[in-house]
């Protein structure tokens, strides 16, 4: 079982939809980063938290550290917002990030 | 202020050759993170560095890969007699700090240098 699962692993949107990805993980974390990795880009760091919720334009994370669960939102979705989306937690100890598979998104106009 | 640099940003190598990878953190970092993506997988930790020193490379295969940070100069993945398991996506991740506190955790990626053995 990884350390780090993130459901779904595809999901097909329409544009103007609201989307929520999942992320669970089962170790103690100092910290949670939500990625976003375009077709043969670069990885961007879309947030990084440690507790309760961030928004940034449409996008919102929140973290509930209890359940040791994760959620990223995006609001009317955008065919540009296309991409896979990672969850990645920084465990208490050490100072490497432990990744998730991903969750590949696909808006349609 | 230029983000973390990875040259080459595409690297086709042959069989048996040696692939040399390059990650200049950014301005005012001092920790560097290697991590890989194979195809169709996640990314995975290979080795975390400060400057001379190799912290943890628990994630670094045990032949052929060494990677080093030196004092001048940039970061540098290493991999030697290149097979085609090694064709993956290579990313670079440096931090200001080793992740101590959060609010200076500062953790920013490269672009990646995507190898191609043939």
């Amino acid at each position: 079982k990884n350390e780090v699962e993130q459901s779904p692993q595809n999901l097909t949107a329409q544009e103007g939809e609201f989307i929520t990805i999942n992320c669970s993980y089962s170790v103690g974390i100092s910290a949670l980063h939500w990625l976003q990795q375009h077709p043969g880009g670069g990885i961007v760091s879309l947030f990084m938290l440690s507790s309760g919720k961030k928004k940034h334009g449409r996008l919102i994370a929140t973290i509930n550290i209890q359940e040791k669960h994760s959620s990223l939102h995006i609001t009317a979705s955008h065919p540009r917002d296309s991409a896979v989306y990672i969850c990645a937690v920084k465990e208490t100890s050490g100072s490497r990030l432990t990744f998730g598979e991903g969750t590949q998104l696909t808006v349609n106009p | 202020n230029a983000g973390v640099m990875q040259n080459p940003r595409h690297l086709v190598r042959r069989r048996g050759q040696e692939a040399r990878l390059r990650c200049s953190p950014m301005k005012g970092h001092s920790h560097v993170y290697w991590y890989r993506q194979l195809p169709e997988e996640g990314l995975k930790f290979m080795v975390y560095l400060q400057k001379e020193n190799i912290i943890d490379e628990s994630g670094m295969p045990k032949e052929r890969f060494s990677a080093e940070f030196p004092k001048e100069g940039p970061s540098i993945l290493r991999i030697q007699q290149v097979v085609r398991g090694d064709s993956a996506a290579y990313f670079c991740a440096s931090s200001p700090t080793g992740g101590v506190t959060l609010a200076n955790y500062g953790y920013t990626f490269g672009s990646g240098t995507r190898l191609t053995v043939v």
